[in-house]
């Protein structure tokens, strides 16, 4: 089974700071993988798919690079709005596994 | 717009079982894969598995075979999904999420997920 590790796991950050958050994959992966941002008691929303695709309505400031075995979510200048914490998803046609996340908390 | 609605939060004592609803609207329920997730307190998500709901066919992972059922009414758009033998470690937010589509089955990230149904097991 395909393993999915974020680093950092916690994450402290000032608003307008440019914030990168990295997973890496036991195996390549290509390009099948998502971020998601998940605050308290709420859903994971879908930010980026495809490693690097802008799911419609997230704003521009959030992006997403890499392939193969090594990817970056970054947010360009944090937002209030933003701290939360941060998932990676691996997906194909018959497996969906996550890291086990990223807290960017505010410094 | 698309909704995914649970039902709500859920004590068991150990050795229960749970059932847990997700009633789809905004979209034609057949037409999407429904995904379960599980959240574990302070730990990320775990994929449980996935239903078709237009033919039935689920898929779960190996961790739970045996144990989760998962299934579906076509009439009200509602997906299920029934735990059983529960023990402490199964405490956690059990949530649908809706997939790809049917006919394409390409496998995609979830796009719209329900809040999330607390299931607490205790003694």
């Amino acid at each position: 089974d395909i393993q999915m590790t974020q680093f950092p796991s916690t994450l402290s950050a000032s608003v307008g700071d440019r914030v990168t958050i990295t997973c890496r994959a036991s195996q390549s992966i290509s390009m099948w993988l998502a971020w998601y941002q998940q605050k308290p008691g709420k859903a994971p929303k879908l930010l980026i798919y495809r490693a690097s695709s802008l799911e419609s309505g997230v704003p521009s400031r959030f992006s997403g690079s890499g392939s193969g075995a090594e990817f970056t979510l970054t947010i360009s200048s944090l937002q209030p709005d933003d701290f939360a914490t941060y998932y990676c998803q691996h997906y194909n046609s018959y497996s969906w596994t996550f890291g086990q996340g990223t807290k960017v908390e505010i410094k | 717009q698309v909704q995914l609605v649970q039902s709500g939060a859920e004590v068991k004592k150990p050795g229960a079982s749970m059932k847990v609803s997700c009633k789809a609207s905004g979209y034609t329920f057949t037409d999407y894969y429904m995904h379960w997730v599980r959240q574990a307190p302070g730990q990320g998500p775990e994929w449980v598995g996935w239903i078709n709901p237009i033919s039935g066919a689920t898929h779960y992972i190996e961790k739970f075979q045996g144990r989760v059922t998962m299934s579906r009414d076509t009439s009200t758009s509602t997906a299920y999904m029934e735990l059983r033998r529960l023990t402490p470690n199964d405490t956690a937010v059990y949530s649908c999420a809706r997939g790809d589509s049917v006919r394409t089955a390409v496998g995609t990230p979830f796009d719209y997920w329900g809040p999330g149904t607390l299931v607490t097991v205790s003694s």
